[in-house]
């Protein structure tokens, strides 16, 4: 089955660290989204790219937040300077893209912890 | 905007109960989306099914069946004869038919089944 790989998949860290996400999509997917979910605001879009072009990343909070892919096998999500607020299991997800909604297909997670 | 409901935020039913998820929908666009999607205790959101909004026939898949009714905005998922590895919580989600963007999710409702 093609998966949708994150890393790290459980992350502690201290207020004031950098901390990066990776995600490697499904090859062949085009699109890449980033979540955030927590037990307050549920699953949060953060950012959305296609064809690695960032289109929307409205959700993010731009000071501290940042997205890129590098390439189209790699997607990153940074969090410089971290805060415990960002406490919160980041998710990955591609799709095929096309005509039509993706069906998307998300990683594992990565579960950050600031303390 | 987009918006997803799921007034349910937990249900409980027993073994081999029948169980209903309601999910009301939100949107200004004409042609969308809609999806259910699994999120079981591992943390993987699994994807269960994408019905768009031309195609308002009912769909049965095993134990799972949907109901789309276009004219409530609702997009209700019913699991027959319930058993313990159903317990997850299960998301309903929205997106934009032409490119994918604005991939919207509701706040989930966590079902638990007992045996």
């Amino acid at each position: 089955d093609a998966r949708v790989t994150q890393t790290p998949r459980d992350k502690v860290t201290e207020m004031g660290q950098e901390v990066t996400m990776r995600c490697q999509p499904i090859l062949g997917h085009n699109t890449v989204f980033w979540y955030r979910q927590t037990m307050m605001q549920g699953l949060e879009l953060l950012a959305y790219f296609r064809n690695r072009a960032p289109l929307d990343d409205s959700g993010m909070p731009k000071d501290r937040f940042s997205a890129e892919m590098p390439d189209a096998t790699l997607a990153t999500l940074k969090i410089q300077p971290s805060e415990p607020r960002d406490s919160a299991v980041y998710f990955c997800a591609s799709g095929p893209g096309g005509s039509g909604a993706n069906v998307l297909t998300f990683g594992a997670g990565s579960r950050l912890t600031v303390l | 905007a987009q918006k997803v409901t799921q007034a349910q935020t937990e249900i409980s039913v027993v073994e081999k109960e029948d169980v209903t998820l309601d999910c009301v929908y939100e949107t200004r666009d004409t042609t969308y989306y809609l999806f259910w999607y699994k999120q079981p205790p591992s943390g993987e959101l699994v994807f269960l099914i994408r019905r768009n909004s031309f195609d308002e026939q009912n769909e049965i898949s095993g134990r799972y069946s949907w109901n789309f009714q276009k004219s409530t905005s609702s997009f209700n998922f019913t699991i027959t004869a319930s058993q313990v590895v159903d317990s997850a919580v299960y998301f309903c989600a929205l997106s934009e038919i032409n490119n994918g963007q604005n991939f919207v999710f509701g706040p989930g409702t966590r079902l638990s089944v007992l045996p």
